[in-house]
């Protein structure tokens, strides 16, 4: 069983669509993210949830809306996509609200929008 | 803000050779923890090996050990008996212990080539 998933692993859509990206997580962590790594590869976090509440909300446009509907899933919805969204977007996990551990990722959502 | 610095872009080595990744941050925590995360072509982040700070003695995963120096902010990851399957993009990360609620700050990467 794979411990973090995210669905779809690559989307192509074009400029202006919205789109969604699912994440879950069967190790019974609390606490999920969503970190964007760029076309540099350097990787920045968007989102934090800690028990279905947002807990860290970066800089990010409007347009991204995750929600938790549950402790064991954050998706990440975009609307109105723009070319700079093209990115690898990854989910991860850890637990108790604190990475002291380290994250355990998903395997990346390559998105491209043309 | 916390900030975490690779300065090698890219670094190559033979097989079978000894490699080191430098990496540098910055904090005024005392409590914290640092980690290196391997990214093969394949994308997925792997979890090579982790150091809390305010353990002295440097952490070692088999092949793979940590330069620890607190003092000077500095967290390299040493590779011995480099294998190709180590060819990856290698980051730096840091957490704070206290009140990050869970970020973790990473470096830009480095790109580690393996020559057979």
């Amino acid at each position: 069983d794979t411990a973090v998933s995210q669905t779809p692993k690559y989307l192509v859509t074009q400029m202006g669509n919205d789109k969604s990206i699912k994440c879950e997580q069967n190790l019974g962590h609390d606490t999920m993210y969503w970190y964007k790594q760029d076309s540099k590869k350097f990787l920045k976090i968007m989102f934090s949830y800690n028990n279905k509440e947002l807990i860290i909300n970066e800089t990010v446009p409007n347009r991204f809306s995750p929600k938790s509907p549950d402790k064991a899933h954050l998706n990440l919805h975009i609307n109105s996509l723009e070319l700079g969204d093209s990115a690898v977007y990854f989910c991860a996990s850890s637990q108790g609200g604190r990475a002291n551990y380290g994250y355990t990722f998903g395997s990346g959502t390559r998105l491209t929008v043309v | 803000a916390q900030t975490v610095t690779q300065s090698q872009p890219e670094m190559s080595v033979q097989e079978a050779e000894t490699v080191t990744l430098s990496c540098t941050y910055d904090t005024s925590e005392s409590d914290y923890y640092l980690f290196w995360y391997k990214q093969p072509p394949s994308r997925q982040m792997i979890l090579v090996i982790r150091q809390e700070a305010y353990k002295q003695q440097n952490a070692t995963e088999n092949r793979f050990s940590v330069n620890f120096q607190k003092a000077a902010k500095s967290f390299s990851l040493k590779i011995s008996d480099s294998q190709l399957g180590d060819a990856a993009m290698y980051f730096c990360a840091y957490t704070s212990g206290g009140t990050s609620y869970g970020k973790l700050t990473f470096g830009q990467g480095t790109i580690l080539t393996v020559h057979p």
